[in-house]
């Protein structure tokens, strides 16, 4: 079955450094989303991607958080200056067609700023 | 505003019997769909429902739909100790892409 893989699976980071992580969608879906959950709290929405352009962010998706496909398989997301607040698990999700179809998720890189 | 609140927020039951957590969400939706996340790990689609259909079946599981409450359903039957993880329902509604938002969840626990 395919799958949607993240790497690393754990950073620690100390706070201020810049962050990339990594993630391989599915190789014939057309939309990727990045989501995090801070420990024990819902599964927040940050931003999705489609057609080489970001199509929605929420307000935690700031100046601070960037998105990259940089070579038509990877997706990427980077903080540039990562706060204690950015601690949490990040997970990437690619779907064939949005939210109209399941979407697979990979299983997270928990990112840890110290 | 909220959307995808989930209730119970915990469940505790035995092998063997059936577990029925609901979803309750504010705004119209296209569909609705539950995943399963075992602790620490991802997020695993179980199962999706259109707005336009009102129950669902999928192995053991059972969804229902009613959009006039803006509620849905999630039936495990015959729960296996395997079944034991959090359960998330998530809506999708608006936007270009239909995005996902998902609820707080509930963490079920079958005991063996």
């Amino acid at each position: 079955e395919p799958e949607v893989t993240q790497t690393p699976s754990h950073q620690v980071t100390q706070m201020g450094q810049e962050v990339i992580l990594r993630c391989v969608p599915i190789s014939n879906h057309l939309y990727f989303y990045w989501y995090r959950q801070i420990l024990g709290q819902k599964v927040e929405f940050l931003v999705s991607f489609y057609n080489n352009e970001i199509s929605e962010k929420s307000e935690i998706f700031d100046d601070q958080f960037s998105v990259e496909r940089p070579d038509g398989s990877n997706f990427t997301l980077k903080i540039r200056s990562t706060k204690l607040e950015d601690s949490a698990m990040y997970f990437c999700a690619s779907s064939p067609g949005g939210g109209l179809y399941g979407y697979t998720f990979g299983s997270g890189t928990r990112l840890t700023v110290v | 505003s909220q959307q995808g609140e989930e209730d119970p927020q915990a469940l505790s039951i035995q092998e063997g019997e059936n577990a029925t957590m609901n979803c309750s969400y504010k705004t119209s939706i296209n569909n609705l769909q539950w995943y399963r996340q075992n602790s620490g790990r991802g997020l695993v689609h179980l199962i999706l429902i259109r707005s336009n259909e009102r129950e669902k079946h999928s192995g053991r599981l059972r969804v229902t739909l009613d959009t006039s409450k803006k509620s849905s359903s999630l039936l495990i039957t015959a729960s296996r100790a395997a079944d034991t993880a959090s359960y998330f329902c998530a809506t999708a509604s608006g936007g270009s892409n239909y995005k996902l938002t998902f609820g707080k969840g509930t963490l079920l626990t079958v005991n063996p």
